[in-house]
């Protein structure tokens, strides 16, 4: 079945910019999914962030829109995640996961990786 | 957005009970465009649920899912050991919300 493992730093400064990427093996980067990346946070709980698919296609939350890209690299198989101008707001618990087109849900995700904002 | 209102924030039950957990959407959610998740203390959402009652890969026949418009619910018909843990309801309109979270915990 498909695994997904996120990696990529656990500190960042204020004012920097977050990359993280989730490696996808079991699927392939283009196949007919979206690929998400969600995060979780004490005060504000289950955030979605944005999906891509391989069609070019990327969607991402009106909330973060601003500051958020999602990008697929098909010839690692894998996707990415880059957050700009991260304040102690961002700290958080980063998934990826996959989303199916039909049925519209997360059906499979990584095991996430903490991420914390301080200088 | 929609926004999820799960309830109650804590329940508590013993082994054997029934689990009713509720979720209230902000706005009317399409029957094919709502979830629940399972979280345990250091692992990822689970999912459980999906279209709003069909069970995931692997959950067992006790978990069980209904609902409609902005009324939805998550009902365990005897409750396990293991099920002790966050219960997440999400929705998918023009963009994917949670709830709070209901915490499932032993008596």
């Amino acid at each position: 079945q498909v695994q997904l493992q996120e990696s990529g730093p656990v500190m960042v400064k204020p004012s920097e910019t977050l990359s993280l990427t989730c490696g996808v093996s079991g699927d392939s980067i283009s196949s007919n999914h979206w690929w998400n990346w969600v995060r979780q946070t004490p005060g504000k709980g289950l955030e979605w962030i944005g999906e891509a698919h391989h069609s070019g296609t990327v969607n991402y939350n009106p909330s973060l829109k601003s500051r958020v890209t999602i990008s697929l690299d098909k010839s690692n198989n894998q996707f990415s995640l880059k957050l700009t101008s991260m304040t102690a707001a961002d700290t958080a618990v980063y998934y990826c996961a996959r989303s199916t087109v039909t049925i519209v849900y997360f059906d499979s995700w990584g095991q996430g990786t903490r991420v914390t904002v301080s200088s | 957005e929609i926004v999820l209102t799960q309830s109650p924030g804590t329940l508590s039950l013993s082994p054997g009970e029934r689990a009713t957990l509720s979720c209230r959407a902000s706005h009317s959610v399409g029957i094919n465009y709502f979830s629940w998740y399972q979280q345990k203390p250091g692992q990822a959402p689970r999912p459980l649920i999906y279209a709003t009652s069909t069970r995931a890969t692997g959950i067992p026949e006790r978990f069980s899912g209904s609902g409609s418009g902005t009324d939805f619910t998550l009902t365990i018909s005897r409750v396990e050991p293991e099920d002790f843990a966050v219960y997440y309801c999400q929705q998918y309109g023009l963009s994917y919300t949670f709830g709070q979270g209901t915490k499932l915990e032993i008596k």
